[in-house]
Parts: structure tokens; sequence; C-alpha cells
């Protein structure tokens, strides 16, 4: 069964350093997403990417986080100068179009 | 408005009973309302989804139940098993492509055998 993938499963970081986190979506896919998951709250959107572009992003994603797709296959979240409230898991998701989003295990990034 | 409201935020139930978990929302162009099962150190997993053409929907021991007018949904497990044991989140998006994804903020169900 197809499925998404992130890496690394774990992260830990110096407060002010930049992080990428990594994800390949299912292949077929068209829509992209992350969303985070501070620890014992809900699953919250950050960004959706559409046709190589950004197409709606949440209040949270700052101008400290970018994304990207640099190659036909992956997906990345960079985190410019992480901050301790940066802490959380990261979810990748994607979808073909309308409907079910299929989400990766995720990436827990701490900050310290 | 864009939030989704879920409750209770944790419920035990004995193997075998009926667990209900309730959601409420408040943007009337929600069109689509999925339930997510997550187990620790996992993604969320799509569960089952309902749109509002309909007031009910049910696979397996899993049924949704729909209120338009009311804006509210709730998750119904038959048949509780302890591998049910999980966290329950609902949302709701607009069901356009690429629409995202609203949460509401999950529910810990513990099944005790």
């Amino acid at each position: 069964e197809p499925e998404v993938t992130q890496t690394p499963s774990h992260q830990v970081t110096q407060m002010g350093q930049e992080v990428i986190l990594r994800c390949v979506p299912i292949s077929n896919h068209l829509y992209f997403y992350w969303y985070r998951q501070i620890l014992g709250q809900k699953v919250e959107f950050l960004v959706s990417f559409y046709n190589n572009e950004i197409s709606e992003k949440s209040e949270i994603f700052d101008d400290q986080f970018s994304v990207e797709r640099p190659d036909g296959s992956n997906f990345t979240l960079k985190i410019r100068s992480t901050k301790l409230e940066d802490s959380a898991m990261y979810f990748c998701a994607s979808t073909i179009s309308a409907g079910e989003l299929f989400f990766g295990e995720g990436s827990r990034l701490t900050v310290l | 408005q864009q939030q989704v409201k879920q409750s209770p935020q944790s419920l035990i139930v004995q193997k075998g009973g009926i667990s209900i978990i309730n959601c409420a929302y408040e943007n009337t162009a929600f069109d689509y309302f999925p339930w997510y099962q997550q187990f620790p150190g996992k993604g969320p997993a799509l569960l089952i989804a309902i749109r509002p053409d309909v007031s009910e929907k049910k696979e397996g021991r899993f049924t949704i139940s729909f209120n338009k007018s009311a804006k509210q949904f709730s998750l119904h497990i038959m048949d509780s098993q302890p591998g049910d044991s999980a966290t329950y989140f609902c949302a709701a998006s607009r069901e356009t492509s690429g629409s995202r994804l609203t949460f509401g903020e999950g529910t810990q169900l513990t099944v005790n055998p």
C-alpha cells in the first residue's frame, strides 16, 4: 500500500538553528500539506502546496517557514531559525484531489 | 468561524460498550466531515467520513451521525474493543481540491478489557 514517508523521525536542534524536514508524498498525488501537532494538542494546518506553489497557509506559517518541492518526489519544510515553541510533531500529508488526506508518521522536532 | 469543537476530551469505555464522540462546527461552508484515528507515535489515519447530503453513514462498527441544522456530527463506535484505544479527531473542510482540514481538539479513548 502506498504511503507518505517522512524523515527524520526525530530531530533535536538548538534554538536558532535551521531545520529541514523531508517528505515523500504518494507518487500520483497532486496536493501536499504540512500540519503540526504540539504534544497533547490538536493537529494544526500549516500550509498546502499545489502545482509548485503555496495554495494556502495559516497564520502559524510565518516568514521563518518555507516549503519546497525540489524534485519530482520530495516535499520539504524548512524552519529558518527555530524557536522553543516550534517543538512539535510535524506531519506531511498528500491527496490526489478533494477528500481523504494521507498522513505520514511524522517528524518529531525538539528545540532546546 | 473556522473552529471545530470536540468533546469529550477523554473517554473510558468497557469492552463491548458504545463510544460516542461529538463535534460541532461553525463554518457553514464546510461540506466534508472526516474522523481520523491516531495511535501513539503514528500519523492520523482516516476512519470514516460523511458529506452533508446524508444524515448517517455506517462502516462496520463505526457510524457517523450528522445534523446539518445543528451543525453537529458525532462518531459512534459500537462493540468497542481494546484495540480501538486511540485518539480520535473530528475534522471539517470545504471539499474543494486542496482544501485544508480543520481538526477538533481530539478525544483520547480508552477501552478497558
